[in-house]
């Protein structure tokens, strides 16, 4: 079965800092993997994606995320926080069961960024 | 860019009434999805459908709920006797092949009172 843990459920950085947000997956075969961010009361945006291509994705805003499959991680970046980048962040891991395929959420990641 | 849309935005009902959310896939696409996020939670896998048929569903899926394409366009998810515990984000998410990228809608926030 597959799954997802996303490491912190809090992250507060400093504007013009680093962003880390640690996903770790687990799947029986090669995933496909997403980030994707949710505004306060708004749906989710997706970032980036992973589907077996590079193991560097670039996705928008400036966010980057590294396939590991050694260390079955999915971690996202960012060089430099924005003040507009304060949000709740999902890794998502995709699962087939039963012949469907379906999308698997972490628990999610909450970013501050402090002015 | 096509997208997919939901309707209605956010839905107040009365603890025992029904409801039915619906959504207005992107036009090619043939695999549908639901999704719930109850407030300050995870988003939770609901049911899948294909072809006019349920693929898999969740446990959270029970007798209470029910989806259908009733008009080729529209996907409906109705919720016949609402409870406390309903309240939530509803996402609908479709996509073009069963391994194809989903796409999620903006979302139907319902709250039963």
């Amino acid at each position: 079965a597959q799954s997802v843990t996303q490491l912190d459920s809090h992250v507060s950085v400093s504007e013009g800092t680093p962003v880390l947000l640690r996903c770790n997956y687990s799947s029986s075969y090669s995933p496909s993997l997403f980030w994707y961010v949710q505004h306060p009361n708004k749906g989710l945006q997706l970032l980036l994606k992973y589907t077996s291509a590079a193991t560097l994705v670039k996705g928008i805003n400036g966010f980057e995320a590294e396939f590991k499959k050694s260390e079955t991680s999915f971690h996202l970046t960012k060089p430099s926080a924005h003040m507009s980048d304060a949000a709740e962040y999902f890794c998502v891991v995709s699962g087939s069961t039963s012949g469907t395929y379906k999308y698997i959420f972490g628990t999610g990641t909450r970013l501050k960024v402090l002015a | 860019e096509p997208e997919v849309t939901q309707t209605p935005s956010h839905q107040v009902t009365q603890m025992g009434q029904e409801v039915i959310l619906r959504c207005v896939p992107i036009s090619n696409h043939l695999y549908f999805y639901w999704y719930r996020q109850i407030l300050g939670q995870k988003v939770e896998f609901l049911v899948s459908f294909y072809n006019n048929e349920i693929s898999e569903k969740s446990e959270i899926f029970d007798d209470q709920f029910s989806v259908e394409r009733p008009d080729g366009s529209n996907f409906t998810l109705k919720i016949r006797s609402t409870k406390l515990e309903d309240s939530a984000m509803y996402f609908c998410a479709t996509s073009s092949g069963v391994w194809g990228e989903q796409f999620f809608g903006p979302g139907t926030r319902l709250t039963v009172l």
